[in-house]
């Protein structure tokens, strides 16, 4: 059983920019959330997808954006890159919305917008 | 607005001492709590989860407890160790629809020889 991977590890782009980072969801796991986590604080949920849907929402601009695939992997997309965006993005996934079975994370990207 | 506050927001012990971490929210209703172990540079590692109508939880050394009533958890490390230093974050997960976690900001703990 392969856990959550994320990749890449670390990045670095210049504001205006835009990213993609990806996450490989844990075998079984048809749920994938997404998190921004700055230096010092908590995660903060950025949108969850399920079943190739979005079907919850934090409070980030249309900027930031993602995808399921059907295998349930992911991806996230940051337009427009801004240097407040610099942080942790940790994406977890888990069976159904997470709630009942809990959420395995992977070890993060760290993105630095310069 | 649903809150999860944590305290204190660090804190230094000595290898072999016990220690308590403590997290307070106003998420209301909700589905359960949990206490994640994040290393630095890591993702969060799950230590307990709880539904509201569990009291305690134990996982090895760590012991979580929940007071549904008053809106409070603890988190207990017994015994610690080096490896223990980390960040000690407290989640709530909604209940009644969008089940989106509400994260709080994290015990930052560090364990001296």
């Amino acid at each position: 059983e392969t856990g959550v991977t994320q990749s890449p590890t670390h990045l670095i782009k210049t504001r205006g920019q835009q990213v993609t980072l990806r996450c490989s969801s844990q075998s079984g796991h048809n749920t994938v959330s997404w998190y921004q986590q700055a230096l010092g604080q908590g995660p903060q949920f950025i949108f969850q997808y399920y079943r190739e849907e979005e079907n919850g929402r934090g409070n980030f601009p249309p900027r930031f954006s993602g995808l399921q695939f059907p295998n349930y992997s992911s991806e996230l997309n940051v337009n427009a890159l801004e240097l407040d965006d610099s942080a942790l993005y940790l994406c977890a996934s888990s069976l159904g919305g997470g709630q009942n079975y809990g959420y395995t994370f992977g070890s993060g990207t760290r993105l630095t917008v310069v | 607005k649903n809150q999860v506050e944590q305290s204190p927001q660090s804190l230094i012990i000595l290898e072999g001492k016990n220690c308590t971490l403590q997290c307070n929210y106003t998420v209301s209703p909700f589905s359960n709590l949990r206490w994640y172990k994040q290393d630095t540079g890591r993702g969060p590692v799950s230590l307990t989860i709880m539904t509201f109508s569990e009291n305690t939880k134990s996982n090895g050394r760590y012991t979580a407890t929940l007071d549904a009533d008053t809106k409070q958890s603890s988190l207990h490390i017994t015994a610690s160790q080096l490896s223990d230093s980390a960040s000690y974050i407290c989640v709530v997960i909604p209940s009644g629809g969008s089940y989106i976690p509400t994260f709080g900001r994290g015990t930052s703990l560090i364990v001296h020889p």
